[in-house]
């Protein structure tokens, strides 16, 4: 167990309609990563926390947003939703500079879009 | 912008074998590259890692390898198991812990008994 929690497990849902994934970061974790993983493919980066405010940002679509709220938990809005977009979204955490820098990623939020 | 290439794509070996998984990077001004393990269905989870001031840094059987010249780092896994067998990322960053890991395409290795 990593200690980030990520909801829901599982989701799935039509084109054109919208969700939400939440994303709990290890207690102590400031910064809090979004990642895309389709089938058999990589990660790619979507977009960084820190302490609330946005710090990086990747390939991710217009119609997706995301934000971290004041008690350091995350939510990636997804909208518009495309049969492209199913995947499993990753949320990781990680501490400030100075550690380690590893990530720890929860279990992942699998998207299937129909 | 920043991109990090990683070969090969699939590697099979058998039990006991070596295994060895290259990536290059782009950015000059990476300092923090981790290697991570992702087992089927699972997420993925840090195996070993090497800053850019450590040409090489060895666990048990991992080690890893950097040269910052050629912009070039590697995975090392001696003596494999089937246990061994999973997806393999790896990445880069400028620094630990507040910027962003730019990882690799990932390599699926598959050890056979």
């Amino acid at each position: 167990d990593s200690g980030v929690t990520q909801t829901p497990k599982h989701l799935i849902t039509a084109t054109g309609q919208r969700v939400t994934l939440r994303c709990s970061p290890r207690s102590g974790d400031l910064s809090v990563y979004w990642y895309q993983q389709s089938l058999d493919q990589g990660l790619q980066f979507l977009i960084q926390y820190y302490n609330g405010e946005e710090r990086a940002k990747g390939n991710i679509l217009e119609r997706f947003s995301a934000q971290q709220f004041p008690d350091l938990h995350s939510e990636l809005n997804l909208s518009s939703l495309e049969l492209g977009d199913s995947a499993l979204y990753f949320c990781a955490s990680s501490v400030p500079a100075g550690h380690t820098g590893e990530l720890f990623f929860g279990e992942g939020s699998r998207l299937t879009v129909l | 912008g920043e991109n990090v290439e990683q070969h090969p794509s699939t590697l099979s070996v058998q039990e006991g074998d070596s295994a060895v998984i290259k990536c290059t990077y782009s950015d000059s001004a990476s300092n923090y590259f981790p290697w991570y393990k992702q087992e089927l269905g699972k997420r993925p989870q840090l195996i070993i890692d090497i800053r850019s001031n450590v040409g090489e840094k060895k666990d048990q059987r991992i080690a890893v390898t950097l040269n910052k010249t050629a912009k070039h780092f590697s995975l090392h896994i001696t003596e494999t198991q089937p246990e061994d067998s999973a997806v393999y990322f790896c990445a880069a960053s400028k620094s630990g812990g507040y910027n962003k890991l730019i990882f690799g395409a990932g390599t699926r290795l598959a050890v056979h008994p």
